[in-house]
Parts: C-alpha cells; sequence; structure tokens
C-alpha cells in the first residue's frame, strides 16, 4: 500500500526566507505526486503536481524517486503563504483516489 | 473554474438519525467523485470512491452499510450517515474529478461539512 509522510507539523519561518516542506512516499510503482494547499476558512487546492513540472505562487517540486521525496520548495516566503501544505500520492492520474500525508502548517512570520 | 459545492455546511443531529450530506460539480461533469473525513488537525482519510451509476468502492475499515453513497448522475453524489453516534462526528468532504485523459485529471474539492451528533 502506499504511504505518504510529512515529518513537520508545523514550520515557521521568517519573511524573505526559503522554504522546504518535506515529503517522502512509499509505493513500488510509479505514483504522481501533488501538493495541495489549504488557506484559512478554504477548500483545499491544487498547488502542483510533479508532471507538469511548473512554479505556482513560486513554489517548485522535484519528484526524486532515488530518494522517494517531493519536497516543496520556494526561494523567498511571503506572509500570503501562510497555510497547510498536503503531499498527495495517486497511482494512475489526478483522478484517482489520493493519499495524503499529515500536512505541514507553513507559518511564515514577519 | 471547476467548482465543487457541499450541502449542508454544518449539521448537529441526535444520535441515532441519519444524516444526508450533497456534493454537487456545479460547472463540470465528474465521472468520480470521492469522499473524505477529516478529523481534527489531522490528515484527510479518504473514505470510499464513487462513480456515476455504479456502486461505490469503500476503503478497507469503512462500515458501507453506515456510509451510503449515491452517485445518481454526473454532477451529484451523496454521503448517508446512518443511525449517526458521536463517534461519526467529524469533518466530512468530497471531491470531485472530470476524467479528463491525458494525465491532466484533477481533483476539486468541496468545502466540507461539520457533523455533529449528540
Amino acid at each position: 500500500a502506499q504511504r505518504v509522510t510529512q515529518p513537520e507539523k508545523l514550520l515557521s519561518v521568517f519573511k524573505g526566507a526559503p522554504v522546504e516542506l518535506k515529503c517522502n512516499y512509499s509505493y513500488s510503482g510509479s505514483p504522481e505526486l501533488f501538493w495541495y494547499v489549504q488557506y484559512s476558512r478554504q477548500r483545499l487546492q491544487l498547488l502542483l503536481r510533479h508532471i507538469s513540472r511548473e512554479s505556482i505562487k513560486g513554489f517548485t517540486a522535484d519528484l526524486n524517486k532515488g530518494e522517494t521525496s517531493f519536497h516543496l520548495k520556494k526561494p523567498f516566503a511571503q506572509e500570503e503563504d501562510s497555510a497547510m501544505y498536503y503531499c498527495a500520492l495517486s497511482v494512475g492520474g489526478g483522478g484517482n483516489k489520493l493519499t495524503f500525508g499529515t500536512g505541514t502548517q507553513l507559518k511564515v512570520e514577519l | 473554474g471547476a467548482v465543487v459545492s457541499q450541502h449542508p455546511s454544518w449539521v448537529i443531529c441526535k444520535s441515532g438519525t441519519s444524516v444526508k450530506i450533497e456534493c454537487r460539480s456545479l460547472d463540470f461533469q465528474a465521472t468520480t467523485m470521492f469522499w473524505y473525513r477529516q478529523f481534527p488537525k489531522q490528515s484527510l482519510m479518504l473514505m470510499a470512491t464513487s462513480n456515476e451509476g455504479s456502486k461505490a468502492t469503500y476503503e478497507q475499515g469503512v462500515e458501507k452499510d453506515k456510509f451510503l453513497i449515491n452517485h445518481a448522475s454526473l454532477t451529484l453524489s451523496t454521503l448517508t450517515v446512518t443511525s449517526a453516534h458521536p463517534e461519526d462526528s467529524s469533518f466530512y468532504i468530497c471531491s470531485a474529478a472530470s476524467g479528463r485523459a491525458g494525465g491532466t485529471d484533477t481533483q476539486y474539492f468541496g468545502p466540507g461539512t461539520r457533523l455533529t451528533v449528540l
């Protein structure tokens, strides 16, 4: 069975500092990895997916199959980045069921 | 953009009663809808996957007779919590996928329904 691990429950950084939210997964095949974000009092929304290889709101994530990781990075944190971030995995594409990590609360302080 | 709604947004009921939660895709047809459960300060746990016109597929440990799922149309799925008990109190979230091919399909999430069973 697949599993997603986010080791940090809370990550606090200062505005302008680099951010890295860690995500590791376990799955024997070729999964698809996602980062979802949930801002305060809002619904969960897709931030980015590994197959797109795009940067959204300055965030990037690279799938490292050797380390089975999909860490989320941003060079300069902004106050509006404060939110809950979930790493998720699916088999067969984004329309298939997702296995979520436990989430990391990012707090960007001034 | 694709929008998914849930109704009601919160509900309080007495123990032993049944509660129905609706999930609608407002501007697209959803071939597949998912139901998740989220406990406070915890992650989303998938309960079941429902495809329009067929029986839902439940995850291990989820009682299908307690959590009845109906996906009668391409825009509506319902979750009925039967004979609810206090331990069923939780935040229930649905998501919908359009079934686009080519690796671009995405799940769009509803705002969630807070169920409190007294």
